[in-house]
């Protein structure tokens, strides 16, 4: 069975800092995988999304990922972050097939002025 | 704009009462989805539907009922068998291939 891990439920960063998000997954094969990002009260809005090909992934917003797979790592990062990335994210992983997505727990973010 | 509509926003139901989230898509997209997320546990798949007239459990379909009779629509019914109802339900499509899931706003559901 798939999994998804993100290790950190509450990260604080000040603004114009670097952000570094983790998530390790589980899977036996070449998983599809997803970063996610939902304000309160909100549904969830894609960041980005690896399927094959070159691991570092560019997304909205000023976001990337890079796919490392002897890690079994997804990590999302952002070079400088804005107040207005405070939010709750979401690592996924999948088989591309259209059975679903598995969720990590999510990562809360805070933002420091 | 294409989308998917998921209403009411909000819900309050009594104990014992059965309760139907509305979920319409536009997209054009087979499969849907519908997950509850809890704070702090993330989203957990109840139940999908590859395509019309068919659907299958996922993981915490206990206690909760999906049709799909129409591409567009995908209801959820939260039957009284539900032992803890309350949590935010998400509705998802997929656009197809991939497993990249749109999702709509979602429906809070509270019991009284």
């Amino acid at each position: 069975a798939q999994s998804v891990t993100q290790p950190d439920i509450h990260i604080t960063v000040s603004e114009g800092a670097s952000l570094e998000l983790r998530c390790n997954y589980s899977y036996g094969a070449t998983p599809y995988l997803f970063w996610y990002v939902q304000s309160p009260g909100q549904g969830l809005q894609l960041l980005l999304k690896y399927f094959s090909g070159d691991t570092l992934v560019q997304g909205i917003k000023g976001f990337e990922a890079e796919f490392k797979r002897s890690q079994s790592s997804f990590n999302l990062r952002k070079p400088s972050v804005h107040w207005s990335d405070a939010a709750e994210y979401f690592c996924a992983v999948g088989d591309g097939g259209a059975d679903g997505l598995t969720f990590g727990k999510g990562t809360h973010l805070i933002i420091q002025p | 704009d294409g989308g998917i509509t998921q209403s009411p926003k909000y819900l309050f139901r009594k104990e014992g009462q059965n309760v139907t989230l509305s979920c319409e898509q536009n997209l054009n997209h087979d499969a849907m989805y519908w997950y509850r997320q809890d704070p702090g546990q993330g989203l957990r798949l109840i139940y999908y539907s590859q395509i019309v007239n068919d659907f299958q459990k996922g993981d915490i379909a206990e206690g909760y009922s999906v049709s799909r009779e129409k591409k567009e629509s995908f209801p959820l019914t939260v039957t009284s068998a539900q032992k803890n109802p309350t949590a935010f339900y998400l509705c998802a499509s997929d656009r197809g291939g991939t497993g990249e899931l749109f999702f709509g706003e979602g429906s809070r559901l509270t019991v009284l």
